[in-house]
């Protein structure tokens, strides 16, 4: 089943913070974030284990509540460059192959 | 350059008409999959490989076929395409098997099916 992202969509000026949230049914072991810009592929921003480790990019922050089985993007000072679609994908257990991606959430950053 | 590849990246055909998409990673990465992207849907996987000659299904897999008898490459196989298989489609891969990792992915194939 896949996980419910909110927003489904975002508009931001340039400066501006956002918070994109991933949600999901099942307990999670891990939260992958990908941003995805129009007509390309979509590239790897981070992911978040069971546990706490994390590994990605140094100016992305983001949360996973293992409990509540979410998980939050946050985009602070924002650039246009920030514009996008933004997925996140989750994995069930330590031995699960599968990556479950949610429906994304676009985001537009305006001047 | 480390990367995936993926050929062709735009293609129309038939109803019915067997076509292959091709799928080359350089990275020597053990696990390799296929999504597809459908407007509102987001991404969906349809078959996955732990490694040569593993392959298990996805979300979506009715309709394809993969193999992986070589490590660096994937392809996709549809047998006897459908309208409803008009799609993009991203193949990906990421360094071992599991959720651990990071997958990198293709520049995608948009594919008509008429």
């Amino acid at each position: 089943q896949q996980p419910v992202q909110s927003p489904q969509a975002v508009i931001l000026r340039e400066g501006e913070d956002a918070v994109i949230n991933c949600s999901s049914s099942k307990a999670l072991y891990s939260v992958h974030w990908y941003r995805q810009k129009h007509g390309e592929a979509p590239v790897f921003l981070m992911i978040l284990l069971k546990g706490g480790e994390q590994k990605g990019h140094e100016k992305i922050s983001a949360s996973f509540n293992e409990k509540k089985q979410q998980s939050s993007l946050y985009l602070t000072a924002s650039q246009l460059s920030y514009s996008g679609t933004y997925f996140c994908g989750t994995g069930s257990g330590a031995g699960s192959y599968q990556l479950t991606f949610g429906k994304g959430t676009k985001l537009s950053v305006i001047p | 350059e480390a990367q995936v590849t993926q050929n062709p990246r735009y293609l129309i055909t038939v109803t019915g008409k067997k076509l292959t998409v091709t799928c080359s990673q350089n990275m020597n990465h053990e696990y390799m999959s296929w999504y597809r992207q459908d407007p509102g849907l987001g991404l969906r996987q349809i078959y996955y490989s732990m490694n040569v000659e593993v392959t298990d299904k996805g979300d979506v897999p009715e309709g394809y076929k993969v193999s992986r008898k070589e490590k660096r490459n994937f392809p996709l196989i549809l047998e006897s395409p459908s309208p409803n298989q008009t799609s993009l489609y991203f193949c990906a891969s990421s360094l071992f098997p599991g959720t651990d990792y990071e997958q990198y992915f293709g520049p995608g194939t948009r594919l008509t099916v008429t």
